[in-house]
């Protein structure tokens, strides 16, 4: 069976540092891979997505992804996060036969300003 | 344009009662999924429809659960009876049709069986 998985459960960063979000699956064939965010109080909104081509995806809100196919990989960058990033991450994987999303456990991130 | 619509955004009902949740969609989608996230756990899929046609329901955990989509406009998810199991946050999620079209997501609604 397909599963991601988050491999922080919790990460905590000051304003201006870097982030970079573990993400992994497993699925040997064509998969498309999602970023999400749930801001606190709020619904969860698509961060970025990858289907095909240039493995390096780019966001909403400065935030990036790279897709390294052979290490089954899907980690989320942003070279200097805000307080504003505060939030709760989920990473998603569908195959290229099914609808349905596949999620991780997510991330939680806290930033202090 | 109107997001994806869920209610009540929260219910609390005892063990042995029946909840009933509705997901109004984005106007036009054609593509209603449900989903549910127990406590600690990810988000897991429930079931998927394209209008009013169950197109895949394989994530339901059993025959407690009923969803329907009359219509092919709004969705009820119906817990019958409710099991302390089944407390966690159901999110509905719609989408255009086509493949890469993304999936919006409601907030949720957090169901707590006492």
């Amino acid at each position: 069976a397909q599963s991601v998985s988050q491999h922080n459960h919790h990460v905590i960063l000051s304003e201006a540092a870097s982030l970079e979000l573990g993400c992994n699956y497993s699925y040997g064939g064509t998969v498309n891979l999602f970023w999400y965010v749930q801001y606190p109080g709020q619904h969860l909104q698509l961060l970025l997505k990858y289907f095909s081509g240039d493995p390096l995806v780019k966001g909403i809100k400065g935030f990036e992804a790279e897709f390294i196919k052979s290490k089954f990989s899907f980690n989320l960058r942003k070279p200097s996060v805000q307080w504003s990033d505060t939030a709760e991450y989920f990473c998603a994987v569908r195959n290229q036969a099914g609808t349905a999303l596949i999620f991780g456990k997510g991330t939680t991130l806290s930033v202090s300003s | 344009e109107a997001g994806v619509t869920q209610f009540p955004s929260h219910s609390v009902i005892e063990k042995g009662q029946t909840v009933t949740l509705r997901c109004d969609p984005i106007s036009g989608h054609d593509n209603l999924y449900w989903y549910r996230r127990v406590m600690g756990k990810e988000i897991k899929f429930l079931l998927h429809f394209v209008k009013e046609s169950k197109q895949d329901e394989s994530g339901m955990p059993n025959n407690r659960f009923l969803a329907e989509r009359t219509g092919g406009t709004y969705s009820t998810l119906k817990v019958q009876p409710a099991e302390l199991e089944d407390s966690g946050v159901y999110f509905c999620a719609s989408s255009q049709w086509g493949r890469n079209q993304p999936q919006h997501f409601g907030d949720g609604t957090r169901l707590s069986i006492l």
